[in-house]
């Protein structure tokens, strides 16, 4: 069985701070893929990022930066110089690998709320 | 715009009354996914669906039903026997080959 772990449930940070969101899974499946996802208070789950077990390399988009370390099974999320718009629940997410037309099911870590202040 | 369309956004049902969300995608994506997500937790699956005509039980299927009648609708419908049905449920969908899920708006229910 997979897990995902959030253990930072609330972050507040004050506009223009970074803000590192943790994430740590277990999974004992050799190959999967890791998501984070966004949900401001309109309720919907948006994409940010998906990466793959085999691809450890570090990526950066615009503000948005992940750090992907197999060894400690951990994929944070880091947002540079946060803006009152990034408030929203970040979760980030794990499935394992499924042949060509099965469907993924999503192991979800419990979010972490976060909260940029003005 | 292609995307997935939730409906109704806001619902409140009566004890003991079945509910129905619809939940409707034009992205022409295989599979199909109901979730539940309760206050301050993540989400968990309730049901999915990978090609028409068939579907799967998720970790809480238990007083929830789906049908898959056609590629782009999967609605969910919340039965009597569901006994905490409170809850913001999500409907999301994923091509085939494509190892990422993409989500709705969300609909609340509410029980009155």
């Amino acid at each position: 069985a997979q897990k995902v772990t959030q253990a930072q449930t609330e972050i507040s940070v004050v506009e223009k701070e970074d803000v590192t969101l943790d994430c740590v899974y277990e999974t004992r499946d050799t190959t999967y893929y890791l998501f984070w996802y966004k949900q401001p208070p309109s309720g919907e789950l948006v994409f940010l990022i998906r990466r793959n077990s085999f691809d450890e390399q570090n990526e950066i988009s615009g503000r948005y930066s992940w750090n992907f370390q197999k060894s400690t099974s951990s994929f944070n999320f880091t947002i540079t110089a946060s803006q009152v718009v990034d408030s929203a629940v970040y979760f980030c997410a794990l499935t394992i690998w499924a042949p060509s037309g099965s469907a993924r099911q999503l192991t979800f870590g419990s979010g972490t709320q976060l909260t940029v202040l003005p | 715009d292609g995307g997935i369309t939730q409906s109704p956004k806001y619902l409140f049902r009566k004890e003991g009354q079945n509910v129905t969300l619809s939940c409707e995608q034009n992205l022409n994506h295989d599979a199909m996914y109901w979730y539940r997500q309760d206050p301050g937790q993540g989400l968990r699956l309730i049901y999915y669906s990978q090609i028409v005509n068939d579907f799967q039980k998720g970790d809480i299927a238990e007083g929830y039903s789906v049908s898959r009648e056609k590629k782009e609708s999967f609605p969910l419908t919340v039965t009597s026997a569901q006994k905490n049905p409170t809850a913001f449920y999500l409907c999301a969908s994923s091509t085939r080959e494509w190892n990422t899920i993409y989500f709705g708006e969300g609909s609340w229910l509410t029980v009155v």
